[in-house]
């Protein structure tokens, strides 16, 4: 079965700096891959998406990933954060035939002045 | 049209009780999904609808879950005798295709008293 893991529950950052979250996949399929950000008491918003094509994908808000087909990974990337990018991340995956998306525990990103 | 709908955005309701959500999509979008999210916790599939027709549902609906989209348009998801264990968000997402990006509703959140 599939299934997307994001090792990291949080990830505490001076703003500024740059960050990386961490998502690998597990499919025996080809695979689509996304990142969502939810803010408190809100709904998921994506910031970006890999369907095919060029491995780096840009995204919304500065946001970039990689997907990295012999690592299965797609990590998230920002080379200088805002205290607005606090917020909750989370990796999700869609592949072989389904329509379902499967999702990440997610990761917390804390962004500290 | 701004967006995924859902209605209301709170909802608190005694064990037993029956409730009712409502999802309006993106009006060009033919698929809608349903997800629960519990606290620190990752999106789970719950159904799938294209146009009118449910073509996939999550071992965790169980049969007090029923979710309908009669026309092809808007959706409901109905909780029958609700439990504690029922308290959660409750979102739900568009989309225009496969493989396209789905965008998802601020959500309903349940709490069961």
């Amino acid at each position: 079965a599939q299934s997307v893991t994001q090792l990291d529950s949080q990830v505490p950052v001076f703003e500024e700096a740059p960050v990386e979250l961490r998502c690998n996949y597990s499919s025996s399929v080809s695979v689509y891959l996304f990142w969502y950000v939810q803010y408190p008491n809100q709904g998921l918003q994506l910031l970006l998406k890999y369907l095919s094509g060029s491995t780096l994908v840009k995204g919304i808000n500065g946001f970039e990933a990689e997907f990295n087909k012999s690592q299965t990974s797609f990590h998230l990337r920002k080379p200088s954060v805002h205290i607005s990018d606090t917020a909750e991340y989370f990796c999700a995956a869609r592949g072989g035939a389904t329509n379902k998306l499967i999702f990440g525990t997610g990761t917390l990103l804390a962004v500290q002045p | 049209d701004t967006g995924v709908s859902q209605d209301p955005r709170h909802k608190i309701t005694k064990r037993g009780q029956n409730v009712t959500f409502r999802c309006d999509p993106i009006s060009e979008h033919n698929r809608l999904y349903w997800y629960r999210q519990t606290l620190g916790q990752g999106p789970e599939f719950l159904t799938y609808f294209q146009n009118e027709a449910q073509l996939e549902k999550s071992r965790l609906l169980s049969d007090r879950f029923s979710a309908e989209r009669p026309k092809g348009s808007f959706s409901t998801l109905e909780i029958q005798r609700t439990e504690q264990g029922d308290s959660a968000m409750y979102l739900c997402a568009s989309s225009p295709g496969q493989g396209r990006g789905y965008t998802f509703g601020s959500g309903t959140r349940l709490t069961v008293v």
